[in-house]
């Protein structure tokens, strides 16, 4: 079993601001993990994910994350945030033997002027 | 190239009625998967279908089924619908039945009354 913890349900930030979005996760094998983004009223785009190697990932939009396999998390970064990054950013782990993605609750990022 | 398409948009059913959302994957991609996204809430995982068998299933009861079709695309069937089945349904396709990488279609939003 897995599961997927977002550490907050929603992030205020003003724009060219650090942001940090916080995910951990629980699994008994090994995963990949993801994060996605959602705008308004549209499916899920695939932001980054990491498989194996570096543990940094670098992903589309600015955006990078860590993986901590001694905490099991998988943090969501950029330095410097637009107003268009506004949106729901969902972390999800996928069973490498199997293709099925446990996503978290998701965390609402707003940025406001 | 198109991405995932799904139909319909949108749809507004009566408690017990029966309905059925279709999908169509990305050319050259032969595994569907569907999700159910409450609102407020992250996608949570229904089916898998890879090469027109059941891959995997979540933990949903037997109202919902789903098949496969020789050219891929998929149907996902909710019969007697509930309140609770109100959502965004959202289906994925990837290249394999172990694939990694999951693109998302749009969704079709179910609202039951």
């Amino acid at each position: 079993a897995q599961s997927v913890t977002q550490l907050d349900s929603q992030v205020p930030v003003f724009e060219e601001a650090p942001v940090e979005l916080r995910c951990n996760y629980s699994s008994s094998v090994s995963v990949y993990l993801f994060w996605y983004v959602q705008y308004p009223n549209q499916g899920l785009q695939l932001l980054l994910k990491y498989l194996s190697g570096s543990t940094l990932v670098k992903g589309i939009n600015g955006f990078e994350a860590e993986f901590n396999k001694s905490q099991t998390s998988f943090h969501l970064r950029k330095p410097s945030v637009h107003i268009s990054d506004t949106a729901e950013y969902f972390c999800a782990v996928m069973n490498t033997n199997a293709g099925k993605s446990t996503f978290g609750d998701g965390t609402t990022l707003t940025v406001k002027p | 190239d198109a991405g995932v398409t799904q139909s319909p948009t949108h749809l507004i059913k009566t408690r017990g009625q029966h309905v059925t959302l279709r999908c169509s994957p990305i050319s050259g991609h032969k595994s569907v998967s569907w999700y159910q996204q409450v609102l407020g809430q992250g996608p949570q995982f229904i089916f898998q279908y890879y090469e027109k068998e059941e891959r995997g299933r979540g933990n949903f009861p037997d109202r919902f089924s789903a098949r496969q079709f020789p050219n891929y695309s998929s149907e996902l069937n909710v019969n007697a619908l509930l309140l609770g089945d109100s959502a965004l349904y959202l289906c994925a396709s990837s290249e394999g039945g172990r694939s990694y990488e999951q693109y998302f279609g749009p969704g079709t939003r179910l609202t039951v009354t």
